[in-house]
């Protein structure tokens, strides 16, 4: 079965230093899609970024980056020049290729980050 | 405009009571969602729907029943409910064809005393 594990309960950075966040995940599909999400203290779910595992280019939003490496099965978030209101929980995601009738996203435990001013 | 809205945010009440949770979209999408987070955090998918048929129910007991009216909506009435159904209750939505977002929306807290 497909697993997600953010090894990282909680973590803390600098205002305006970088901090990356782990994520492995496992499964045996070629083809699927990676996600972070945010959940800030409103709880709304905030989609950050995207990759698709066909894609070998890391995805990148603003200060937003990831180190996509797929043989390893690993997912991480780096966050550059990191701003109070990067605070929030974070959440590590896969999602079942398209066109799979298992159409779901499977979550990690979640990495809480503090920023630090 | 909001795009994924739930009813109500906050909903506190009784052991052993029935309560519904509603959920729209007006995103045009097929599929939607119901995830519970629990105290820890944790969020894991409940239901799907696409087009208002059940695609996934995963292993949510008897007394959690969706209802989807159309492909807009997805209800959750839950029946007798104990007290380890306090959580926040998420509805989310996709749309069809190779995208992959899903659009989550603000929430429901349910609070059982």
């Amino acid at each position: 079965a497909q697993t997600v594990t953010q090894s990282q309960p909680e973590m803390s950075v600098q205002e305006a230093e970088t901090v990356t966040l782990s994520c492995t995940y496992d499964t045996s599909e070629s083809d699927y899609y990676l996600f972070w999400y945010k959940q800030p203290p409103s709880r709304q779910m905030i989609l950050v970024i995207r990759q698709e595992a066909y894609k070998q280019q890391n995805a990148t939003e603003n200060r937003f980056s990831v180190n996509f490496q797929k043989a390893a099965k690993s997912f991480s978030l780096k966050i550059s020049d990191s701003q109070l209101g990067d605070a929030a929980m974070y959440f590590c995601a896969y999602r079942f290729p398209f066109m799979n009738r298992d159409d779901k996203i499977i979550f990690g435990k979640g990495t809480r980050l503090h920023i630090l001013p | 405009d909001t795009a994924v809205s739930q009813t109500p945010k906050y909903l506190v009440t009784q052991m052993g009571n029935d309560k519904s949770i509603k959920c729209e979209q007006n995103l045009g999408h097929d599929t939607m969602y119901w995830y519970k987070q629990d105290s820890k955090k944790f969020l894991k998918i409940m239901f799907s729907y696409n087009n208002k048929e059940l695609i996934i129910n995963e292993t949510v007991p008897n007394r959690f029943s969706p209802k989807s009216p159309d492909k807009a909506h997805l209800n959750l009435h839950i029946n007798s409910l104990e007290l380890g159904d306090s959580a926040v209750y998420f509805c989310a939505s996709s749309s069809p064809g190779r995208t992959y977002e899903q659009y989550f929306g603000p929430g429901t807290r349910l609070t059982v005393t």
